[in-house]
């Protein structure tokens, strides 16, 4: 049980538009930056948004990410075939003086 | 190229030991933190530890506490985690990572607990 909170699963059609959530606490998001990651089957992971917002070189801004309070939104727009895959918000939790991810979100593009 | 890449990974027995590598190349290893993250099959990522770039502070997750132990070698390039009395549900696919942003990662090591 992670004390990060996301959604299982999420999904929409291809060209629309997707957000994903990661619920925390004062200990954790609420405090600290959050960095998200993209997991295609088979393959390690790949940093999509880090420091809340900002986007690496080489990841498109499709690709966005936000916090306010306690909480942090991944958005993914255009949706395309290929971002099928499972995404994980990752932060530092003061309390638990240890970084922690979500328990992650599968994307499915119908 | 950026590049991590683990070794050690294999079957052991509960109770045993193991000692993963990372040997990280093309970049100041000794200018960043360093993560290692598992991942049990089917499961999602869990972080593990990660180290500071002198060594000088360390952190673990809580069920790996007082059993495994993360160190670095920043004259070989190298992080290492020496699992000891290794349970089943240590049995997962390794990552170490290019810590703050965890933006490199290694291809992974997979460790199977089992008798």
């Amino acid at each position: 049980q992670s004390v990060l909170t996301q959604p299982p699963s999420v999904s929409a059609a291809p060209g629309q538009k997707v957000t994903i959530s990661c619920s925390g606490s004062s200990s954790n998001i609420g405090n600290n930056y959050v960095s998200w990651y993209q997991q295609l089957p088979g393959t390690a992971p790949k940093l999509l948004i880090y420091d809340n917002n900002k986007r690496p070189s080489g990841i498109p801004d499709r690709f966005s990410g936000s916090k306010s309070g306690t909480s942090a939104t991944l958005g993914i727009t255009g949706l395309q075939t290929g971002d099928e895959a499972d995404y994980y918000c990752l932060t530092w939790d003061s309390s638990l003086s240890a970084r922690v991810f979500g328990g992650g979100t599968k994307l499915t593009v119908l | 190229e950026v590049q991590l890449v683990e070794s050690g990974g294999g079957l052991v027995q509960p109770g045993g030991s193991l000692r993963l590598s990372c040997a990280a190349s093309e970049f100041t290893f000794s200018n960043y933190w360093m993560s290692w993250v598992r991942q049990a099959p089917g499961k999602g990522l869990e972080w593990v530890a990660n180290i500071k770039q002198d060594g000088s502070e360390k952190y673990y997750v809580d069920s790996v506490k007082g059993r495994f132990t993360i160190s670095r070698d920043n004259a070989k390039n190298s992080l290492y985690l020496q699992m000891n009395s290794l349970r089943a549900e240590d049995t997962a696919v390794y990552y170490c990572g290019r810590d703050r942003i965890m933006d490199v990662w290694g291809k992974g090591t997979t460790v199977t607990v089992s008798s």
